[in-house]
């Protein structure tokens, strides 16, 4: 069955500094892979997705994620971190069945220091 | 244009008492899901409705819960005789069709807490 994996609850990060959030999966074909992001008191926007083609995707607000299938990863990446991006990250995958019912990883949630 | 509007934003209601939660995904959407963000359970996807489709109803967690979508537009989870355990952020979203590819935009949810 399908899930996600993702090892991080906490990351406190100091603004400036790179920052990468992890997130395995587990699916029987090539995966499609989400990230999301909430923020206190919001609903989830989407980040990034990938979907087939380049490994290496980018997204809104900065953001890129890399494919690594060797390795089950589609980690979030940002080489400077701003204080407006401490939120909850979710990392997700659809359930196979021909529609995208998503399962999601338990969340990184972000802080980041001035 | 507009997003995926839920209502009400908080709920309070007692435990054994009935809640409804209403859900208006972005138009053109054929698609909505229902999903749950509790401590415990994390994100949870609860139903889906595609079309005139019979809804798949594998995420709800008991009897007690149900949804409608009427016009294929405007969707209403009720939960019966709450319970507390049941306090939770309900979220839905919508796409404009059922393939993996499209992308679910989501609402800032309702936060409903069980007395």
């Amino acid at each position: 069955a399908q899930s996600v994996t993702q090892p991080d609850i906490h990351i406190t990060v100091s603004e400036g500094a790179s920052l990468e959030l992890r997130c395995n999966y587990s699916y029987g074909a090539t995966p499609y892979l989400f990230w999301y992001v909430q923020s206190p008191g919001q609903g989830l926007q989407l980040l990034l997705k990938y979907f087939s083609g380049d490994t290496l995707v980018q997204g809104i607000k900065g953001f890129e994620a890399e494919f690594k299938r060797s390795q089950s990863s589609f980690n979030l990446r940002k080489p400077s971190v701003h204080w407006s991006d401490a939120a909850e990250y979710f990392c997700a995958v659809p359930i196979s069945g021909g529609y995208n019912k998503l399962i999601f990883g338990a969340g990184t949630r972000l802080a980041v220091h001035p | 244009g507009a997003g995926v509007s839920q209502s009400p934003s908080n709920k309070v209601t007692e435990k054994g008492k009935d809640v409804e939660l209403r859900c208006d995904p972005i138009s053109g959407h054929t698609a909505l899901y229902w999903y749950r963000q509790s401590l415990g359970q994390g994100l949870e996807f609860l139903i889906y409705f595609q079309g005139n489709s019979a809804p798949d109803k594998s995420g709800l967690p008991s009897d007690r819960f149900s949804a409608e979508r009427t016009g294929g537009s405007v969707s209403t989870l009720t939960i019966q005789r709450t319970q507390q355990e049941d306090s939770a952020v309900y979220l839905c979203a919508s796409s404009l069709g059922a393939g993996v590819r499209n992308i679910q935009y989501f609402g800032a949810g309702t936060r409903l807490s069980v007395l």
